[in-house]
């Protein structure tokens, strides 16, 4: 059974803080690497899709890397910011084969305080 | 442009009936997966529909079944309901080639007592 796991669960962290958590997930038959945030009451959204080890993607204060070879992925939050609490997913995908499937980690909620 | 859809947004079922969900996917996406979130936990992996068939599956009994119909949307039926199925549901839809990134319908709330 493949795992993929986050940590920590959860996480509270002062507004303006930077942060980081972490996805670790099995490091042979990768195929890529997702990264999905999910507001409370709304649908999870991609945040990154990474293919490539080394990969290093970033969108404003957000920011992931990855290493295929170790499995594991970080995700970097800069200058936290209240909209920034989430419940932050990592899903890994094997490479296709017909046992390979989309795992979740269980997540790392972030609470950011005022 | 549309993106998934999902209904109903809220049901509750009493043990050992059955219940269906539907899903209509993004707009230019033929590939729906369903995921049971359970609370805690992170997203499971349920089933895969492409092209009308199944074509992953997860570690879900006989009692979850699917169907995807030619307009790409699907449903999930779950039989003899059990208490532990009581989750939320989420469908889930992409391209069935590249980096199969998922974009989330909002999912259905299924109490079972």
């Amino acid at each position: 059974i493949l795992n993929v796991e986050q940590s920590p669960q959860s996480l509270h962290v002062q507004e303006g803080d930077s942060t980081n958590f972490t996805c670790s997930f099995p490091s042979s038959n990768f195929y890529a690497l997702h990264w999905y945030r999910w507001e409370t009451a709304k649908s999870p959204e991609a945040l990154f899709v990474m293919t490539l080890n080394g990969d290093e993607k970033k969108k404003g204060r957000i920011s992931a890397t990855l290493n295929t070879k170790e499995g594991y992925s970080y995700l970097y939050i800069k200058g936290s910011q209240p909209e920034d609490s989430a419940t932050y997913l990592c899903a890994f995908i094997g490479a296709l084969n017909r046992d390979d499937k989309i795992i979740f980690g269980k997540g790392t909620r972030l609470h950011i305080l005022p | 442009d549309a993106g998934v859809t999902q209904s109903p947004t809220h049901l509750i079922k009493t043990r050992g009936q059955q219940v269906t969900l539907r899903c209509s996917p993004k707009s230019g996406h033929d590939t729906v997966s369903w995921y049971q979130q359970a609370l805690g936990q992170g997203p499971q992996f349920i089933f895969q529909y492409y092209e009308e068939e199944e074509r992953q599956r997860g570690n879900f009994p006989d009692r979850f079944s699917g169907h995807q119909f030619p307009n790409y949307s699907s449903e999930l039926n779950v039989n003899a309901l059990l208490l532990g199925d009581s989750a939320l549901y989420l469908c889930a839809s992409s391209l069935p080639r590249g980096t199969y990134e998922q974009y989330f319908g909002p999912g259905t709330r299924l109490t079972v007592t």
